[in-house]
């Protein structure tokens, strides 16, 4: 069964602190893995989009990496900031034919405190 | 650009009633889908429209239905409301079939509809 399962499901970190979201998947065939942001009330925004061959992306303070073999992601937020609090969303695709095979997870929601 | 926009951002029905949602892509985008939101379900796709035709559906009851116009504004209507329907419905537009791959093709979220059923 093709399922995306991320955690933690919540975060609290105090602002100014690194911190590490994971996704592991079971989807197959693999396309490609996105990570999308969503600020409470509003819709998701992409972070970063990562096919099999790549290992690692950069989106400024976010880096992604992706481990195809092991079928796990990560994402990496540096020096957290009070507008990092938001729900990251994994999102994994298994093939290139269309919108209905994208798989979502359920979020970690992050919260960042001063 | 302007991005996506839906309306309306804020609905409350009463159970078995209809509901319309609108939804305006980002200019020039020709694919839009339509995504249920629940906070124990996260985001489920619904369907996605691409010139004027369904191009993918997901595994929803034929009451939630959708259309997409000439311009690639569209529609999504839910027949016979039921409580379980409350959430936020997201629509994405992308160019995704206009000579991109889907590899890396983005979409584009709008803020949503939040529909609650009473």
């Amino acid at each position: 069964k093709n399922q995306v399962e991320q955690s933690p499901q919540s975060l609290i970190i105090l602002e100014g602190k690194n911190c590490t979201l994971q996704c592991n998947y079971t989807v197959s065939p693999f396309s490609n893995l996105r990570w999308y942001k969503q600020d409470t009330g509003r819709g998701p925004v992409s972070l970063t989009i990562m096919t099999f061959s790549e290992n690692t992306k950069s989106n400024g303070r976010y880096t992604a990496t992706l481990d195809a073999d092991t079928k796990q992601s990560s994402l990496h937020i540096t020096a957290s900031q009070l507008s990092d609090s938001a729900s990251y969303i994994c999102v994994v695709s298994h093939d290139q034919t269309g919108a209905n095979n994208l798989f979502f997870g359920t979020g970690t929601r992050l919260t960042v405190i001063p | 650009k302007a991005g996506v926009t839906q309306t309306p951002r804020y609905l409350i029905k009463t159970r078995g009633q209809q509901v319309t949602l609108s939804c305006s892509p980002i200019s020039g985008h020709r694919s839009v889908s339509w995504y249920q939101q629940t906070p124990g379900q996260g985001l489920q796709f619904l369907f996605e429209y691409f010139s004027e035709t369904q191009r993918n559906k997901g595994n929803f009851p034929g009451r939630f239905s959708g259309r997409q116009f000439s311009n690639s504004r569209s529609e999504m209507n839910v027949s016979t409301l039921e409580l379980g329907d409350s959430a936020l419905y997201l629509c994405a537009s992308s160019d995704w079939g206009q000579g991109r791959s889907f590899l890396n093709t983005e979409a584009f979220f709008g803020q949503g509809t939040r529909l609650t059923v009473v």
